[in-house]
């Protein structure tokens, strides 16, 4: 059962462009809402995180949406960079103790 | 301040053999999480400790698998007798404390031959 359901699997966006990731929960109990994003043969790098009692935040050119009615958030990317291609995951955690993780995006911002 | 730790990076083990792998926390950080990977998939939660103590073992099989995170040195995920849909890239993340985010590793690519 994957509590974090994400979309799309994979997105291509012109140079310029705004990458949009969406990722959906069903656990009430999730307070913790944080973006990694991670290249091949590295490890997830935190990329921005949101709780609850705000429906957005940004850092940059990064923008995380949240709906709490609707237990959706999304990731906007901005001014999209090639340097951006990787895969993006959302996750969503109760406690803090462990995280819940969607299937990723794979991005490509093509120039 | 340097980062997570993990070695190896690469691991090969033929059926059978043992794997040991190791993760040493970013410094202050007395939380430490294990995920796996899967290609393709997103990262599965495998085990929760702290100091001593394992927190949440949840998402560990039940047999084969262990965590530990002693007082001294590096917390180390073993897998006994592995078989190949073992084969996956294991990350160790770490925390300062609870419902706070986790640091990342580079992750350790097990091939089971």
């Amino acid at each position: 059962q994957q509590q974090v359901k994400q979309s799309p699997q994979s997105l291509i966006v012109q140079k310029g462009g705004i990458s949009i990731i969406n990722c959906a929960y069903e656990n009430t109990a999730f307070d913790y809402f944080p973006w990694y994003q991670q290249f091949p043969g590295k490890g997830p790098a935190l990329l921005i995180a949101i709780r609850p009692d705000v429906s957005e935040k940004k850092e940059g050119r990064f923008t995380i949406s949240f709906n709490k009615s609707a237990k959706q958030f999304s990731l906007h990317i901005m001014d999209s960079q090639p340097g951006d291609s990787a895969t993006y995951f959302c996750a969503a955690s109760p406690t803090g103790n462990q995280f819940y993780f969607g299937t990723g995006t794979s991005l490509t911002v093509i120039p | 301040n340097a980062g997570v730790m993990q070695n190896p990076r690469h691991l090969v083990r033929r059926r059978g053999q043992e794997a040991r792998l190791r993760c040493s926390p970013m410094k202050g950080h007395s939380h430490v999480y294990w995920y796996r990977q899967l290609p393709e998939e997103g990262l599965k939660f495998m085990v929760y400790l702290q100091k001593e103590n394992i927190i949440d073992e949840s998402g560990m099989p039940k047999e084969r698998f262990s965590a530990e995170f002693p007082k001294e040195g590096p917390s180390i995920l073993r897998i006994q007798q592995v078989v190949r849909g073992d084969s996956a890239a294991y990350f160790c993340a770490s925390s300062p404390g609870l419902a706070v985010e986790q640091y990342f590793g580079p992750g350790t690519r097990l091939t089971v031959t």
